[in-house]
């Protein structure tokens, strides 16, 4: 199985503030790399896929990079409703593993 | 609109069996995978397995394979999830998704279907 590890596991941030979250493959994924936001008691929701795509719908505040092994979320401007946790997952090979995911504080 | 509607929670008791469901509407049901994944409290996401409603082809995650049985019914728009004897450790949420057959990005997911396994 592809391992993927994000980093950091917590991240405390301000209104405002530009937030980025890294994420490792354990072997080269290409850009088949989505990301998803998890409200509580909210099921997951697509921010963006093949590593830098925005998903419809999605503020464009949000973007992704990387290529191979390591990839990046960034929120340029942190909101109020950004606080949620993260998650990347490879599509790459099954099975389609996550990272641990990424928990966003005020 | 594509919506995945799950089934609704479940109680169980250890060794007993069970089957919950996702049924997909508002786009073409064999188009698309539907992969199912898991969530124990407090924890992250792990990805199951996954059917082609169009061929009923499943790959599994090969932790869980022997355990669980993926299926999906195309002529009802549905999947299924299912358990011959529940353990206590499979006590967690479930959520089906639709997968893009070419990016396999889960682009909808269903609400989820709480399962809580207890004697």
């Amino acid at each position: 199985d592809i391992q993927m590890t994000q980093s950091p596991s917590s991240l405390s941030a301000s209104v405002g503030d530009r937030v980025t979250i890294t994420c490792r493959a354990s072997q080269s994924i290409s850009t088949y790399l989505n990301w998803y936001q998890q409200k509580p008691g909210k099921a997951p929701k697509l921010l963006m896929y093949g590593a830098s795509s925005l998903q419809s719908g999605v503020p464009s505040r949000f973007s992704g990079s990387g290529s191979g092994t390591d990839f990046t979320l960034t929120i340029s401007s942190r909101q109020p409703e950004d606080f949620a946790t993260y998650y990347c997952q490879q599509s790459y090979s099954t099975p389609y593993t996550f990272g641990q995911g990424t928990k966003l504080e005020i | 609109e594509v919506q995945l509607v799950q089934s609704g929670a479940e109680v169980k008791k250890p060794g007993e069996s069970l089957r919950i469901s996702c049924k997909g509407s508002g786009y073409s049901f064999t188009s698309y995978w539907i992969s199912w994944v898991r969530q124990t409290p407090g924890k992250g996401l792990e990805w199951m397995g996954r059917v082609d409603p169009s061929d009923s082809l499943i790959i599994y995650s090969p932790s869980l394979q022997g355990h669980v049985t993926i299926s999906a019914d195309r002529s009802i728009s549905t999947a299924y999830l299912q358990w011959s004897s529940l353990k206590a450790s499979d006590t967690a949420m479930y959520y089906c998704a639709r997968l893009d057959k070419v990016s396999g990005t889960s682009d909808s997911w269903g609400q989820g279907t709480l399962v809580t396994v207890s004697s």
